[in-house]
């Protein structure tokens, strides 16, 4: 089967600029994860939706990123404007939601603000 | 709250040695997962175990083996004769409270020098 899909792979921006990330999950995978993991540090979920509805967004700096997930498949991550403290990879995952099996990660987006 | 703790940020090893990643973790929940991943250069995260809090017979599969051992709150993985494909970053997580999201570790660095 086909992988969890990211794109771009790399992104260079100004802070202050906006950037958007897009995940396109596992086919038939009804949960969606957002990660975000700065350099030296292990991955931390920003957010997470079952479907088209956000399960968990706790930790989603929401005054400058948001998340959406349209028809419960491919999702975008945006952030406006962007801070020095937000380069980091963004990592998205898709799981069967059936106990975590079937958790599987992308490759990740490298998000370098300058 | 949830807390994984990975003492030991790098580790260099030479070929053909055994090696054994730390892990402790903490929770107050009695229904928990803990996993491993991988996360080569490419960046991707790779799943290699995951564990729930009922089963705490060890695992073994191939050059890989996990000891938990939940009197400790210890996930330890042991790579037997390392190879440099073995060079990555390894991250535990910790999964509980119902919740289908991980919390990572901060990881360790293992470099196998050939």
């Amino acid at each position: 089967e086909a992988g969890v899909a990211q794109s771009p792979r790399y992104k260079i921006i100004e802070k202050r600029q906006s950037v958007a990330f897009w995940c396109n999950p596992i086919s038939g995978h009804a949960t969606l994860y957002w990660y975000q993991q700065i350099l030296g540090q292990g991955p931390k979920l920003l957010i997470q939706f079952q479907n088209n509805g956000v399960v968990d967004d706790s930790q989603l700096p929401k005054d400058r990123f948001s998340a959406e997930r349209l028809k419960g498949v491919d999702s975008t991550l945006k952030i406006q404007p962007a801070k020095l403290e937000d380069s980091a990879v963004y990592l998205c995952a898709s799981s069967s939601g059936q106990g975590l099996y079937g958790y599987t990660f992308g490759s990740g987006t490298r998000l370098t603000v300058v | 709250a949830q807390k994984v703790t990975q003492a030991q940020t790098e580790i260099s090893v030479v070929e053909k040695e055994d090696v054994t990643l730390d892990c402790v973790y903490e929770t107050r929940d009695t229904t928990y997962y803990l996993f491993w991943y991988k996360q080569p250069p490419s960046g991707e995260l790779v799943f290699l175990i995951r564990r729930n809090s009922f089963d705490e017979q060890n695992e073994i599969s191939g050059r890989y083996s996990w000891n938990f051992q939940k009197s400790t709150s210890s996930f330890n993985f042991t790579i037997t004769a390392s190879q440099v494909v073995d060079s990555a970053v390894y991250f535990c997580a910790l999964s509980a409270g119902g919740a289908n999201n991980l919390f990572f570790g901060t990881g360790t660095r293992l470099t196998v020098i050939p």
